[in-house]
């Protein structure tokens, strides 16, 4: 069976701090790796990766993707109050090739 | 674009009724997927549709669940009888052709069912 696993479940941190979010799959026919932000509605998109050791970063959010280790991790620097939110891992393949989710991990930023 | 569209935002019913739920895909994509999100599971494929056509149900948890797609602009997911084990927010989400199954999918916000 497919499995996302997303480490840590809940993080709690203050204004300004860093924080990696983990995210490790079993997953047959890998195809896609994509990290989703979710605040009070929609999922929103944020990366999706494809490729091991590329990172790919937007502003202060980056993301990098392992193959090997069967890993992604999502960076964030300079967290702000608006980036609280369950940030959410996916991975594409499978014998449906479709994406599976992880449970997500959930965010607070504090002022 | 408006994004994807789904209908009601808010369903508070009770077991044994039937419940249906409204999503209207954006302009253009070929995929539509419906997911239902629970604090115990995450997100959860039910079933998603290629070109109107199903291609995967296997996630849908039992009979009581069916969805349509009569035309590219319209999906149902009905449940009936529903059951207070069915409370959860069902997301439907679209994408286009380049994206496929596996890419990125655009989420409308959800309807929040609560079945008492």
């Amino acid at each position: 069976e497919d499995k996302v696993v997303q480490s840590p479940l809940s993080l709690v941190v203050h204004e300004g701090d860093t924080v990696t979010l983990n995210c490790s799959y079993e997953v047959t026919n890998f195809r896609s790796l994509l990290w989703y932000k979710q605040e009070k509605k929609a999922p929103t998109f944020l990366f999706m990766l494809t490729s091991s050791g590329i990172e790919k970063k937007s502003g202060r959010l980056s993301s990098i993707l392992d193959k090997k280790e069967l890993s992604s991790i999502l960076n964030i620097t300079a967290t702000q109050t608006g980036d609280s939110a369950i940030y959410l891992c996916a991975v594409g393949g499978g014998s449906n090739y479709k994406l599976t989710f992880g449970k997500g991990t959930l965010l607070t930023v504090n002022p | 674009d408006a994004g994807v569209i789904q209908s009601p935002r808010h369903e508070v019913t009770e077991m044994g009724q039937e419940v249906t739920l409204r999503c209207k895909p954006i302009s253009g994509h070929d995929y539509l997927f419906w997911y239902r999100q629970t604090m115990m599971r995450g997100l959860e494929l039910l079933i998603y549709f290629n070109n109107n056509v199903p291609i995967d149900d296997s996630g849908m948890p039992e009979d009581r669940f069916s969805a349509k797609m009569p035309n590219a602009s319209f999906s149902t997911l009905k449940i009936q009888p529903s059951e207070p084990r069915d409370s959860a927010v069902y997301f439907c989400a679209s994408s286009p052709r380049t994206s496929g199954n596996t890419g990125e999918l655009f989420f409308g916000e959800g309807s929040r069912l609560t079945v008492l």
